[in-house]
């Protein structure tokens, strides 16, 4: 079962920033959050990861709130380019190095 | 450097049949795993190879199988496929060894369809 929640959809102006909420409120201790998008069933690209500091790269931002229950990826100016699917994964700590996807937010960037 | 490479791109098989699909990982990447993704759904996890030997196995029948090979590729293969077996299948390797600083990279898929 997915360890995530996200909404099925959202859109975003382009030249905004693009703000994707994710719920994992049943996520351990050791457990990493991970952000990938897919676009056009091509494979998942990643976008950044973290545990509980608050994260960012050339992609993106991410925000994970203290008690590490949601957070908060952040496309901080939105292109049309980044319309996809994007997915927030909970990595499984124990033996077996496995990501547990959930349905994922279709993000559309408008014009 | 060449990512994950995947084949065939597009496969279509009847009922029964069996299909082979094939993987190669990552330069310097010794850890592969397999998705299976239908329609509409995130990718579900099938199993993780680690120098040659399966680390886990998700919730699939055993018509699913896979190997890793000494050069690290893998193939999966699915016996007496069924329609439900229809779906893209996703082969993503992984650098092992940073504690915390790993990531999957995944191929662009093979499309299976099953008629």
């Amino acid at each position: 079962d997915a360890k995530t929640t996200q909404p099925p959809s959202m859109d975003c102006a382009e030249g905004r920033a693009a703000n994707l909420p994710c719920n994992h409120s049943t996520i351990s201790g050791n457990e990493y959050v991970y952000w990938y998008r897919q676009i056009h069933s091509q494979g998942p690209q990643y976008i950044i990861h973290g545990l509980k500091n608050n994260e960012t790269n050339e992609m993106a931002s991410l925000i994970i709130t203290e008690d590490r229950k949601s957070s908060t990826l952040i496309l901080p100016h939105a292109t049309l380019r980044d319309t996809a699917v994007y997915y927030c994964i909970v990595r499984v700590s124990s033996g077996t190095y496995k990501y547990i996807f959930g349905t994922g937010t279709r993000l559309k960037v408008l014009a | 450097d060449a990512g994950v490479t995947q084949s065939p791109t597009h496969l279509i098989k009847t009922r029964g049949q069996h299909v082979t699909l094939r993987c190669s990982p990552i330069s310097g990447h010794k850890s592969v795993s397999w998705y299976q993704q239908v329609l509409g759904q995130g990718p579900q996890f099938i199993f993780q190879y680690y120098e040659k030997e399966e680390r886990g196995r998700g919730n699939f029948p055993d018509r699913f199988s896979a190997r890793q090979f000494p050069n690290y590729s893998s193939e999966l293969n699915v016996n007496a496929l069924l329609l439900g077996d229809s779906a893209l299948y996703l082969c993503a390797s992984r650098r092992t060894g940073i504690s915390g600083n790993e990531k999957l990279f995944f191929g662009s898929g093979t499309q299976l369809s099953v008629l």
